[in-house]
């Protein structure tokens, strides 16, 4: 079965630094999530896009944070100054048009110190 | 607001002992009622969606049911393999994104 692929699986940093969280989505698949779940806490959505845009974000999707489909298969989340409190299990998520499933990938465990 | 509570927030249960998981929602306008399967250090894995009030889905040992308000996930004659936490999440007619719960952490007992 296709699956969502997500590198690194583990990512440490420092407070402040940048870093960029990359996604290949199913091939066929157009809609892309990004999802964080912070140890103990529900998955929580931060953005979804679509035909190369943002088509929702929630409150956590601020400045700090940004997502590009920088070619035709990968899509990457940016944070680009770090803190503690985004230490989290981050989620990308592809669905196919008119599909109503979410395939998930095994996520990008970040360690913020 | 719309919310999506999910009870008991943990279960243990024998090998054999079946039990069901709630999902309880308020929403604006439910476009679909999904449930998840969770391993740890893993993403959520899609088992079933849901329309509307009635409508009843099943794959092996779980069944999902669904009312206006909440939503059941039966669990009959649970094996240790069916460890795991399980999410519920909606999504809204007016988006895309989906809302999860905070999940049950389940737990079987051989």
């Amino acid at each position: 079965e296709p699956e969502v692929t997500q590198t690194p699986s583990h990512q440490v940093t420092q407070m402040g630094q940048e870093v960029i969280l990359r996604c290949v989505p199913i091939s066929n698949h157009l809609y892309f999530y990004w999802y964080r779940q912070i140890l103990g806490q529900k998955v929580e959505f931060l953005v979804s896009f679509y035909n190369n845009e943002i088509s929702e974000k929630s409150e956590i999707f601020d400045d700090q944070f940004s997502v590009e489909r920088p070619d035709g298969s990968n899509f990457t989340l940016k944070i680009r100054s770090t803190k503690l409190e985004d230490s989290a299990m981050y989620f990308c998520a592809s669905k196919g048009t008119g599909g109503v499933k979410l395939f998930f990938g095994s996520g990008t465990q970040l360690s913020v110190l | 607001e719309d919310q999506v509570t999910q009870s008991p927030e943990a279960l243990r249960l024998q090998e054999g002992e079946s039990s069901s998981l709630n999902c309880s929602y308020t929403v604006s306008g439910l476009r679909g009622l999904f449930w998840y399967r969770q391993d740890p250090g893993k993403g959520p894995e899609f088992l079933f969606t849901l329309y509307s009030a009635g409508e009843e889905k099943e794959k092996e040992r779980l069944k999902a049911t669904l009312t206006k308000k909440e939503s059941f996930l039966h669990i009959t004659a649970p094996k240790p393999e069916d460890s795991a936490t399980y999410l519920c999440a909606v999504q809204l007619n007016t988006g895309n994104q989906f809302y999860f719960g905070t999940g049950t952490s389940l737990t079987v007992i051989p």
